[in-house]
């Protein structure tokens, strides 16, 4: 039973570089979400998607954007990396009669 | 809009002592909130969730929670705390209308046992 898979588990990058963060989940869920996580600052919605097709802005969407490929994956671009989005970031799921979220294991990325 | 706030930064106790760690949230209608720990490196894992009905809720690894809708509360417990429940906990709060899976978070609450 997988439930959110995130890849990779860990990236360094250098400034001006740009990666996608990929997410997967095998629950049927309509609802995906991208969060970092900073010391202190508990998790910050980045984006998310209500649904195959949608995607809106969360707390923190600056430097990133997003795409729903389908109703498995969601996936979040850096298109030009800065130190400032150093950090851990998780994905997560949810829908349904079932309230809460499900979360990835995290990805831990630093830029230099 | 939804916050959480959790009052503790970081809180020591002795194995076996007993636990509480605070969560107050703020929203305008009847939310949905959760508890999540954790461990280091690792994600997150929720604990207990609330959403209607009885406000004592029982989790994974002994631990509950109340809502108290009049001191918009929603504390975790813990009657005896082992050496592994050293982690971090988040409260966390959701809406209604997104099936309580958009979540707004805590700070987080470092706790530390002690043998």
């Amino acid at each position: 039973n997988a439930g959110v898979t995130q890849t990779p588990k860990f990236q360094v990058l250098k400034t001006g570089q740009s990666m996608t963060l990929q997410c997967a989940q095998d629950m049927n869920h309509n609802s995906m979400y991208w969060y970092r996580q900073d010391p202190g600052m508990g998790l910050r919605l980045i984006y998310y998607s209500a649904s195959e097709g949608t995607t809106d802005k969360g707390e923190v969407p600056n430097g990133y954007n997003v795409s729903r490929l389908n109703k498995r994956e969601f996936s979040l671009r850096l298109e030009s990396a800065a130190p400032s989005q150093t950090s851990v970031y998780f994905c997560a799921s949810g829908s349904g009669p079932t309230p809460g979220a499900f979360f990835g294991q995290g990805t831990r990325l630093t830029v230099v | 809009a939804q916050s959480v706030t959790q009052p503790d930064i970081h809180i020591t106790v002795s194995e076996g002592a007993s636990l509480e760690l605070r969560c107050n949230y703020s929203y305008g209608a009847t939310p949905y909130l959760f508890w999540y720990v954790q461990s280091p490196g690792q994600g997150l894992q929720l604990l207990l969730k609330y959403f209607s009905g009885d406000t004592l809720v029982q989790g994974i690894k002994g631990f509950e929670a109340e809502f108290k809708r009049s001191q918009s509360s929603f504390n975790l417990r813990k009657p005896s705390v082992h050496w592994s429940d050293a982690a971090e906990y988040f409260c966390a709060v959701g809406a209604k209308e997104t099936s309580g899976s958009r979540l707004t978070f805590g700070e987080g609450t470092q706790l530390t046992v002690n043998p």
